[in-house]
């Protein structure tokens, strides 16, 4: 069975600077996505980036972008340039065939001022 | 574009009842999934629907129940509540193929069981 593992209950940033998210995942298939998405106080799950596992080719999306290594089985999500707005649960999920996302426990990110 | 809407938003409810949670998809999105967020347990899968059929179902007991109608609406049934049962349910719509992938959520139903 596939599983996702946040191993960072929670992480702070200063304002402006980069912070980066770890995930890591196992699975023995080759096929399947893996995304990254935030739940702000709201409630509501936003999603901050996703990355076919076939592409080579890192995602980025404005300040967010990840690094994709698939023979490691990681995916970490970087944000730069930090704003109070990003702070947030961030979630690393996992999708495949079986159209059941596996998400991990989360990363409470904290933003100083 | 309406997003995802769950409702109600909020319930309490007194162990033994049951409960009928809703979730209306995207327009054009035929997946609908349901996930349960509790602290200790974190996003857990219930189940996925699509053109009315379940598709798959995650490792809950028989209480854990839904359905989705003709216009990809769906519902979640809880029987027989448990004060374990109190969570953050969630639903998510998505297209449902490996071409449209990302799902959207919906704010979710805060279920309270006292």
């Amino acid at each position: 069975a596939q599983t996702v593992t946040q191993s960072q209950p929670e992480m702070s940033v200063q304002e402006a600077e980069t912070v980066t998210l770890s995930c890591t995942y196992d699975t023995s298939e080759s096929d399947y996505y893996l995304f990254w998405y935030k739940q702000p106080p709201s409630r509501q799950m936003i999603l901050v980036i996703r990355q076919e596992a076939y592409k080579q080719q890192n995602a980025t999306e404005n300040r967010f972008s990840v690094n994709f290594q698939k023979a490691a089985k990681s995916f970490s999500l970087k944000i730069s340039d930090s704003q109070l707005g990003d702070a947030a649960m961030y979630f690393c999920a996992y999708l495949s065939g079986t159209y059941k996302y596996i998400f991990g426990t989360g990363t409470r990110l904290k933003v100083l001022a | 574009k309406a997003g995802v809407t769950q409702t109600p938003r909020y319930l309490i409810k007194t162990r033994g009842q049951q409960v009928t949670l809703s979730c209306s998809p995207i327009s054009g999105h035929r997946s609908v999934s349901w996930y349960q967020q509790t602290p200790g347990q974190g996003l857990q899968f219930l189940f996925e629907y699509f053109s009315e059929t379940q598709r798959n179902k995650g490792n809950f007991p028989g209480r854990f129940s839904g359905r989705q109608f003709s216009n990809s609406r769906s519902e979640m049934n809880v029987s027989t509540l448990e004060l374990g049962d109190s969570a953050l349910y969630l639903c998510a719509s998505s297209g449902g193929d490996t071409t449209n992938t990302e799902a959207f959520f919906g704010q979710g139903t805060r279920l309270t069981v006292v």
